[in-house]
């Protein structure tokens, strides 16, 4: 089992639409969980962390993570097109652990 | 300001260089890492240096050294290797070492090729 899994993708949403990304971990005891975007040919950009269970917004994103069904999300509100990225989330336990990363698009 | 700095931004080598990377942080942070990233795969740890001491090496190939001559500075040492180890070189620092909850911040990388 990955230690820590994201659908690959690709996955289209609409212009101005509400885009859900999921991540799922193994590590029970994970306590620190992140969201980086990254854009073909640069390096991965902090956009979240989370490290309690709820949710916790941030402009158009917002990361919500359940610590019982060791599940994180992030959801990106009123998508643009500057949004299209793959998306790595990334889990904490001695080190820092990457999912695969789901790539999106944001269809004008 | 969450700055970390990579020179050079590209390197092509041939497998009898020696080469080196060079990272640069002044955010104060007391940790630092290198991450070697492939196409469309995520980044892979390679080394973790906390206070400027190597904590964790994730069994790397001798042929990549790395450096921390100060608690800003970190660098990768190349030499002799191989087309396969052509890929994304990322820097990143945090605030702690880990495993604190600690966010960690990349640098642009260095996209080296090995010829």
């Amino acid at each position: 089992q990955k230690e820590v899994e994201q659908n690959s993708g690709p996955l289209s949403v609409p212009e101005g639409a509400i885009a859900s990304l999921n991540c799922t971990y193994s590590d029970r005891v994970s306590q620190s969980f992140f969201w980086y975007r990254q854009y073909s040919g640069k390096s991965p950009e902090l956009i979240m962390s989370i490290y309690s269970n709820g949710d916790k917004e941030d402009g158009r994103f917002t990361a919500q993570l359940n610590k019982a069904s060791q599940y994180v999300s992030l959801l990106i509100r009123d998508s643009q097109p500057s949004d299209s990225a793959t998306y790595l989330c990334a889990v904490k336990v001695e080190k820092l652990t990457f999912g695969t990363g789901t790539r999106l698009t944001i269809i004008p | 300001d969450t700055e970390v700095t990579q020179t050079p931004k590209h390197l092509v080598m041939g497998m009898t260089n020696k080469k080196s990377l060079k990272c640069e942080q002044h955010m104060g942070h007391r940790a630092m890492y290198w991450y070697k990233q492939k196409a469309k795969k995520p980044p892979e740890l390679m080394f973790v240096y906390s206070y400027e001491k190597l904590s964790i090496n994730e069994s790397v190939p001798s042929r990549f050294s790395p450096e921390c001559p100060n608690s800003s500075l970190l660098n990768l040492h190349l030499h002799a290797l191989q087309p396969e180890d052509s890929a994304l070189y990322l820097c990143a620092s945090s605030q702690g070492p880990p495993p604190g909850l600690y966010e960690q911040y990349f640098g642009p990388g260095t996209r080296l090729t090995v010829t």
